[in-house]
């Protein structure tokens, strides 16, 4: 069965510094999205992309975050300037026109 | 704009007996619906989805939910809970446009107890 791949699974970094979290959708999919879980708390939807860019965000996808394809298998989302609230489960997912959103197994981005 | 409210935050449950895990949702659009679920420290896994035709949808390991739409709900059941059932419960809405984000409730943490 076609997975959502994403790594690293575990991602460490200083308060400040630049992330950058990959993911390697299903290669039919159309739809790209980024998702995010704090600790406890719901999964929150941070950004959807179609056709080479943005077409729906959230109000937590400020100018901190971009996304971007930058070959025709990858889908990454940087976090420029990193804060202790970005601490969280990053969740990529791809969907195609069945109506299938598929997940991968996640980021936990680390802040220190 | 979609909002999806999961009433029970934690439910409690003795193995071998049956178990409900609430779902509502408000939407002004045509909705499909959807519940994942998450076991600890994975990600999550699609469990059962209502698109379109029967009300009633099932998943393979024996957890079905019912579309209502005049109640706006689609609650998660399942007869007869296992241990490794113990897992949250997520439901999501989308729009039925291609593309349309998913929506998620705030889960439901299932822990079944022998």
């Amino acid at each position: 069965e076609p997975e959502v791949t994403q790594t690293p699974s575990h991602q460490v970094t200083q308060m400040g510094q630049e992330v950058i979290l990959r993911c390697v959708p299903i290669s039919n999919h159309l739809y790209f999205y980024w998702y995010r879980q704090i600790l406890g708390q719901k999964v929150e939807f941070l950004v959807s992309f179609y056709n080479n860019e943005i077409s729906e965000k959230s109000e937590i996808f400020d100018d901190q975050f971009s996304v971007e394809r930058p070959d025709g298998s990858n889908f990454t989302l940087k976090i420029r300037s990193t804060k202790l609230e970005d601490s969280a489960m990053y969740f990529c997912a791809s969907s195609g026109n069945s109506r299938s959103y598929t997940f991968g197994s996640g980021t936990r981005l680390t802040v220190v | 704009a979609q909002s999806v409210t999961q009433l029970d935050s934690q439910v409690p449950v003795f193995e071998e007996a049956p178990v409900e895990l609430r779902c509502n949702y408000s939407s002004s659009v045509s909705v499909y619906l959807f519940w994942y679920v998450q076991y600890p420290n994975q990600g999550l896994q699609l469990l059962l989805k209502y698109l379109s035709g029967s009300t009633l949808v099932e998943s393979i390991n024996g957890f079905e939910a019912e579309f209502n739409k005049s109640q706006t709900s689609f609650h998660l059941r399942k007869p007869s809970v296992h241990i490794s059932d113990t897992a949250e419960y997520f439901c999501a809405v989308t729009g039925v446009n291609a593309g349309n984000m998913l929506t998620f409730g705030g889960g439901t943490r299932l822990m079944v107890k022998p």
